[in-house]
């Protein structure tokens, strides 16, 4: 079992519509990581949190701590929303190491 | 753009072959990594340096050796790789350990 998992691991939704995809990880953690990569590879930050919730546009991500959960929410979703959406958790033992989460593929269809 | 660049973007050799790949970054960040990514598996870390020493090493194998000269610039030194060391691999950049990485846009390994 991977330390992190994520859910859906696909979501096919039409425009407009409101996402979520979710993370849930096993161990403990100093910071979880929201990222999202484009076809070709490209990768982008998008969120870096250890309590609470951020906003960024579109784009919430909240985490509890307690629960070892995070969410990914995407308002007003956009075709070129489209893309896959990774979660990585930053160990808060050992050496400095964000293990990844699987990835959700996300199709937004206009 | 984040700033990070990688190169060569694609790379095809033999198993025989040595070759190198690049990072560069002028964000005048003080942490770099190797990621790989192969097909249907998450991204794994391979080394972590920060202001220029390894401050991690993943279990990564021999034939994958990394040199970080500056704090600019990171190489992936590769020879006597196997087929499934054909991935996406990716450098990435932090102010310092710990702080938000920014990813280049990674090279495309095939070893034939």
């Amino acid at each position: 079992k991977n330390e992190v998992e994520q859910s859906p691991q696909n979501l096919t939704a039409q425009e407009g519509e409101f996402i979520t995809i979710n993370c849930s990880y096993s161990v403990g953690i100093s910071a979880l990581h929201w990222l999202q990569q484009h076809p070709g590879g490209g990768i982008v930050s998008l969120f870096m949190l250890s309590s609470g919730k951020k906003k960024h546009g579109r784009l919430i991500a909240t985490i509890n701590i307690q629960e070892k959960h995070s969410s990914l929410h995407i308002t007003a979703s956009h075709p070129r929303d489209s893309a896959v959406y990774i979660c990585a958790v930053l160990l808060i033992q050992g050496a400095q190491k964000l293990v990844f989460g699987q990835g959700t593929r996300l199709t937004i269809n206009p | 753009e984040t700033g990070v660049t990688q190169t060569p973007r694609h790379l095809v050799m033999g198993m025989t072959n040595k070759k190198s790949l690049k990072c560069e970054q002028h964000l005048g960040h003080n942490a770099m990594y190797w990621y790989k990514q192969s097909a249907k598996k998450p991204l794994e870390l391979m080394f972590v340096y920060s202001l220029e020493e390894r401050v991690e090493n993943n279990s990564v194998p021999s034939r994958f050796s990394p040199e970080c000269p500056n704090s600019s610039h990171l190489f992936l030194h590769l020879h006597t790789l196997q087929p499934e060391d054909s991935a996406l691999y990716l450098c990435a950049s932090s102010l310092q350990i710990k702080e938000t990485q920014y990813f280049g846009p990674g090279t495309r390994l095939l070893v034939l």
